[in-house]
């Protein structure tokens, strides 16, 4: 079973579109993240969730929507499409907040390029 | 700010080749530190962290040990496989989890 699993894996659209990217983690774990990863492997971190509650927010154009319906799934929603939003988004989950102490789980990502 | 600095690649060496990669941090308060790794097609893994200074972490042949004095957490491996090119990124945590640019490995036969 994947522990964090996103879908989709891939995801190719047109400038302007909405497009959904979902997460879903099976670890029973508290916390959940979003990241961008650009073209030169930078990792950014963009949300984490913490019981379906935010709790960081970087700052991120407001077209991204994260949304958690339960404490198992964090999904992302991008409205209006740029291409600079072409990139890698992985998705992460951690037993709790304290990054000190709570080891990431990442899903394999979601490779979005806008064209 | 908290950020973390490692050694820009590509690194390629020959199978059985000693691998450091270096990775020095900047931060206030107390940080803990981590190497994940990124293989082809796949999300990041943990491959090892240290969480105070002195503090040595290792997996899979793989070593870092916290230098505060240094600030850095390099990553060494006595003798690389070809199985070991990845792309591995330097991380810190102190309210926050942030990641260096990553470092691409390719080891080769």
């Amino acid at each position: 079973d994947t522990a964090v699993s996103q879908t989709p894996k891939y995801l190719v659209t047109q400038m302007g579109n909405d497009k959904s990217i979902k997460c879903e983690q099976n670890l029973g774990h508290d916390t959940m993240y979003w990241y961008k990863q650009d073209s030169k492997k930078f990792l950014k971190i963009m949300f984490s969730y913490n019981n379906k509650e935010l709790i960081i927010n970087e700052t991120v154009p407001n077209r991204f929507s994260p949304k958690s319906p339960d404490k198992a799934h964090l999904n992302l929603h991008i409205n209006s499409l740029e291409l600079g939003d072409s990139a890698v988004y992985f998705c992460a989950s951690s037993p709790g907040t304290s990054l000190a102490k709570n080891i990431q789980y990442f899903g394999a990502g979601t490779r979005l390029s806008v064209l | 700010g908290n950020s973390v600095t490692q050694m820009e690649g590509p690194v390629t060496l020959s199978e059985e080749a000693f691998l450091t990669i270096n990775c020095t941090y900047t931060a206030t308060g107390y940080p803990s530190l981590f190497w994940y790794v990124q293989y082809p097609g796949e999300g990041l893994q943990l491959l090892l962290k240290a969480t105070k200074a002195d503090d040595k972490g290792s997996n899979k042949g793989f070593e870092a040990t916290y230098r505060k004095e240094t600030t850095s957490f390099h990553l060494e491996k006595g003798s690389v496989q070809v199985s070991d090119s990845a792309v591995y990124f330097c991380a810190l945590s102190v309210n926050d989890m942030r990641f260096g640019a990553g470092t691409r490995l390719t080891v080769k036969p």
